[in-house]
């Protein structure tokens, strides 16, 4: 079946820290990749995407991701986090295959300590 | 606002009850999604319309389950005979525009929190 992994369930950093979360997904396929953040008290919201070109992709709030094809992966990176960085991230796969349907990791929890 | 607008943001019942939550999509996109999320879980996938048309659902969802979108418009998700481990957060998103397809991205709503005592 398809599926996403987030290894990392809960992180903890000091503002100006680097981040990278991780996330890997089974799908032998072209696929759609995404990451989505919740902050505190507010809806799910798109993070940054990768659809087809040039690898590392660029998101907002200096937030940026590089899929790697051989290893099935889309690890999230920040060089330097600050407090309002903390927030819920989510990693997301939409296999092109003809579905829309779109597949979310457990989540990654990120708290930034001032 | 013209974002995804979800009704009830809390739902509270007993157990065996039907409830109905309702999602209104942003007006312009064609394909509308029902997740469920639990603490400490990502958004579980349950269906998906293309307009109209369900084109897909989940094979783990129970047959006391059932949405509708019936003029690919707003869409009620029922639950019928609600479990306990029915209580959920119950989101809903939106995407597909013909006037930007390439801008692929789900729009989501705020959620209704169900809770069945």
């Amino acid at each position: 079946a398809q599926s996403v992994s987030q290894h990392n369930h809960h992180v903890i950093l000091s503002e100006a820290a680097s981040l990278e979360l991780g996330c890997n997904y089974s799908y032998g396929g072209t696929v759609n990749l995404f990451w989505y953040v919740q902050y505190p008290g507010q809806h799910l919201q798109l993070l940054l995407k990768y659809f087809s070109g040039d690898p590392l992709v660029k998101g907002i709030k200096g937030f940026e991701a590089e899929f790697i094809k051989s290893k099935f992966s889309f690890n999230l990176r920040k060089p330097s986090v600050q407090w309002s960085d903390t927030a819920e991230y989510f990693c997301a796969v939409n296999p092109y295959s003809g579905t829309y349907k779109y597949i979310f990791g457990t989540g990654t929890r990120l708290k930034v300590l001032a | 606002d013209t974002g995804v607008s979800q009704d009830p943001r809390h739902k509270i019942t007993k157990r065996g009850q039907n409830v109905t939550f309702r999602c209104d999509p942003i007006s312009e996109h064609n394909r509308l999604y029902w997740y469920r999320q639990t603490l400490g879980q990502g958004p579980e996938f349950l269906t998906y319309f293309q307009n109209e048309a369900q084109l897909e659902k989940s094979r783990l969802l129970s047959d006391r389950f059932s949405a509708e979108r019936p003029k690919g418009s707003f869409s009620t998700l029922e639950i019928q005979r609600t479990e306990q481990g029915d209580s959920a957060m119950y989101l809903c998103a939106s995407s597909g525009s013909f006037r930007l397809p390439t801008n692929e991205k789900l729009f989501f709503g705020s959620g209704t929190q169900l809770s069945v005592l």
